[in-house]
């Protein structure tokens, strides 16, 4: 089955400079990756997916690149402000599975 | 549009008594997922159904659970009977799809469980 491993479990960061999180998947069937959003007590929210057939995506201060040879994608936040403070969890799709991964608790200090 | 509804929000009981969680989908869609959610495994998927019908339960980890959706507009996860370590978030979801799972999710509010 798939595996989705993602990297760092943990990052703090400084309020306006940049947050990269890295996610591996291993199956090379997996053609849709969704990020979600979760903030402490709250539900899981989608902030930006992408799919096999596209190899960045960008939505205002938030971003996706997909690297389908290597089997990697990762989530870029620009100019981060103290609301971007949650976990964020990868996932990998391969039709009728959905993988997700382990978390980033993401920090941003004023 | 009202998002998933889940109830109840919080359930405390004392094991070996049964769970029943509630779940109803956005108006429209088709595919409904239960996850679990703890600190230690993460967010698991349990199952999805798609137009009611369940598609993957290979995530469901034992007997003890089971769901149904009798209609398009209402499913239940139900525990029986309950354990300590069945403690955790449970979190319904649903999207507009054909039955892959490649479409956007809409998660609930969740049912924190806690088992005594």
């Amino acid at each position: 089955g798939e595996n989705v491993e993602q990297h760092p479990s943990t990052l703090s960061v400084q309020e306006g400079d940049s947050a990269v999180i890295k996610c591996t998947y291993s199956d090379s069937a997996s053609n849709y990756f969704p990020w979600y959003k979760q903030e402490l007590g709250k539900r899981p929210q989608l902030i930006i997916d992408i799919r096999s057939n596209v190899g960045e995506k960008k939505d205002q201060r938030i971003a996706v690149t997909l690297n389908k040879t290597a089997k990697h994608f990762s989530l870029h936040i620009t100019e981060t402000q103290p609301e971007d403070s949650a976990v964020y969890f990868c996932a990998a799709v391969n039709d009728y599975k959905l993988s997700f991964g382990a978390g980033t608790t993401v920090t941003v200090r004023a | 549009d009202a998002g998933v509804i889940q109830s109840p929000r919080h359930e405390v009981t004392e094991m070996g008594q049964e769970v029943t969680l509630r779940c109803k989908p956005i108006s429209g869609h088709n595919s409904l997922f239960w996850y679990r959610q703890t600190m230690m495994r993460g967010l698991e998927l349990l199952i999805y159904f798609n137009n009611n019908v369940p598609i993957d339960d290979s995530g469901m980890p034992e007997d003890r659970f089971s769901a149904k959706m009798p209609n398009a507009s209402f499913s239940t996860l139900k525990i029986q009977p309950s354990e300590p370590r069945d403690s955790a978030v449970y979190f319904c979801a649903s999207s507009y799809g054909t039955g892959l799972v490649d479409q956007p999710q809409h998660f609930g509010d969740g049912t924190r469980l806690s088992i005594l």
